[in-house]
């Protein structure tokens, strides 16, 4: 499995700032998603961050609120904008490893604190 | 909406017995599912996938599919206090696809 990394492991923010987390991949991947995973709760999909386009968001989740890039195939960014302390979570990148059953592997993800 | 159920527990279990891990699922055409472990605090940790009907063994892991029934379970033999954690079911609906839908996740206690 790819070894994967994340940037901040955690921060505090205030309210109304914007945090900018980084994915990093050992190796090229074909598929990078971004989850969400709020106290005591289940992982909440995001996004799939696409290479070279516009990111697919899913029900709930905006561009506006939450900025995706992925310049290449080794590399995703996620941001929070104008936050609250509703977006205090633990943001969890993960990857799609081509030629198996479709599994995903994950990040050590990035525990945000709003305030 | 696809869904994924399970139960939250918390599961007690004394060490040394079999756990047994229960999920549902709603897509009848879901092609593939996971357990994932997840310690508090930590990522989620992937430890077994299958997709064909019947069991796959994996050491003191043992998954289980019933596509006719929309049913995948885990069983933990020889449980250990380092199994303490809670347990993801995910399933993904194939067609191409790595999307995956998560259940709530079972929390798992070996008791010494």
């Amino acid at each position: 499995s790819a070894v994967i990394s994340q940037k901040p492991s955690r921060d505090i923010c205030q309210r109304g700032t914007s945090l900018t987390i980084q994915c990093q991949v050992d190796s090229q991947v074909t598929m990078m998603f971004w989850y969400r995973q709020q106290p005591g709760q289940s992982l909440t999909l995001i996004a799939t961050a696409n290479q070279g386009s516009e990111a697919t968001y899913e029900s709930g989740f905006v561009i506006d609120k939450f900025p995706i890039s992925r310049p290449n195939l080794t590399f995703s960014t996620l941001t929070v904008s104008n936050m609250s302390p509703e977006d205090s979570s633990i943001y969890l990148c993960s990857v799609g490893v081509a030629g198996g059953p479709n599994e995903q592997f994950f990040g050590p993800g990035t525990r945000l604190t709003v305030l | 909406q696809k869904e994924v159920e399970q139960n939250s527990g918390p599961l007690s279990v004394p060490e040394g017995a079999i756990a047994s891990l229960n999920c549902t699922y709603s897509d009848r055409g879901s092609q593939s599912f996971f357990w994932y472990r997840q310690y508090s605090g930590k990522s989620p940790e992937l430890i077994m996938f299958i997709y064909s009907n019947g069991d796959k063994e994996d050491g003191r892991f043992t998954a289980q599919l019933n596509k006719a029934s929309q049913y995948v379970s885990l069983l933990i033999r020889d449980s250990q206090p380092s199994d303490s954690a809670t347990y993801l079911c995910a399933v993904n609906s194939g067609a191409g696809s790595y999307q995956l839908t998560f259940g709530k996740g079972t929390k798992l206690s070996v008791i010494p």
